[in-house]
């Protein structure tokens, strides 16, 4: 089983349009959580860190669920340019520079 | 505005060849790292350094070493090129606070023929 899964989509959705992308991890004593977005053949590049008590920037929001062991982020009122690969992130907390990836998912807004 | 540059953003190497990969930060961090990147795999960490001469075995070491003599650079050797090691080379840096994030350089597309 992979340490972080993901859906790799891709989601097809229209400008405008709610998505959201959930991520799930194998590691109850994880203990930190990211989001980051990656264009293609681009390096990835930090969207957002998700807290304990859930976190807001803009149009993204992003929740934890330690019971569940999942992340979630949703992406409100897409734009064009909101069109990325989407990786989850997670430090398992035995060893703080161990990172674990998932493999991504795919969005691609429409007009 | 954190940095991190790679040597080359192309490189095309013969099977049995040694590689270097070359990785800087700017930004003072103690901690670099090296991942490879493959389609379908996700981001996969190969070594990982928390201080100058320091380093750590990630998840898929074989093949591969690293040197970091300057706190600011950390290389990636491949002793002897192989095929299967045609990817995506991604480096990394955070600073040594817990919960940081990493910043990643542009990578290196690297075919070994």
């Amino acid at each position: 089983r992979k340490e972080v899964e993901q859906d790799p989509g891709p989601f097809n959705v229209p400008e405008g349009a709610t998505v959201a992308f959930n991520c799930t991890y194998s590691n109850s004593a994880s203990q930190s959580f990211f989001w980051y977005r990656q264009d293609c053949r681009k390096e990835p590049k930090l969207l957002m860190s998700v807290y304990s008590s859930g976190n807001e920037d803009g149009r993204f929001t992003a929740q934890l669920n330690r019971a569940s062991q999942y992340i979630s982020l949703l992406i409100r009122d897409s734009k064009l340019s909101d069109s990325a690969t989407y990786l989850c992130v997670v430090n398992m907390g035995d060893n703080f520079n161990k990172f674990y990836f998932g493999s991504g998912t795919k969005l691609n807004v429409k007009p | 505005d954190v940095k991190v540059t790679q040597s080359s953003r192309y490189l095309v190497k013969r099977t049995g060849e040694k590689v270097f990969l070359e990785c800087v930060q700017d930004m003072d961090h103690e901690n670099m790292f090296w991942y490879r990147q493959d389609p379908g795999l996700g981001l996969r960490l190969i070594y990982f350094s928390y201080d100058v001469k320091m380093k750590e075995k990630g998840d898929i070491p074989e093949g591969y070493s690293v040197s970091r003599e300057k706190k600011e650079r950390f290389s990636l050797i491949l002793e002897s090129a192989s095929t299967n090691q045609t990817s995506m080379y991604l480096c990394a840096s955070r600073p040594g606070l817990a919960g940081s994030e990493q910043y990643f350089g542009p990578g290196t597309r690297l075919t070994v023929t």
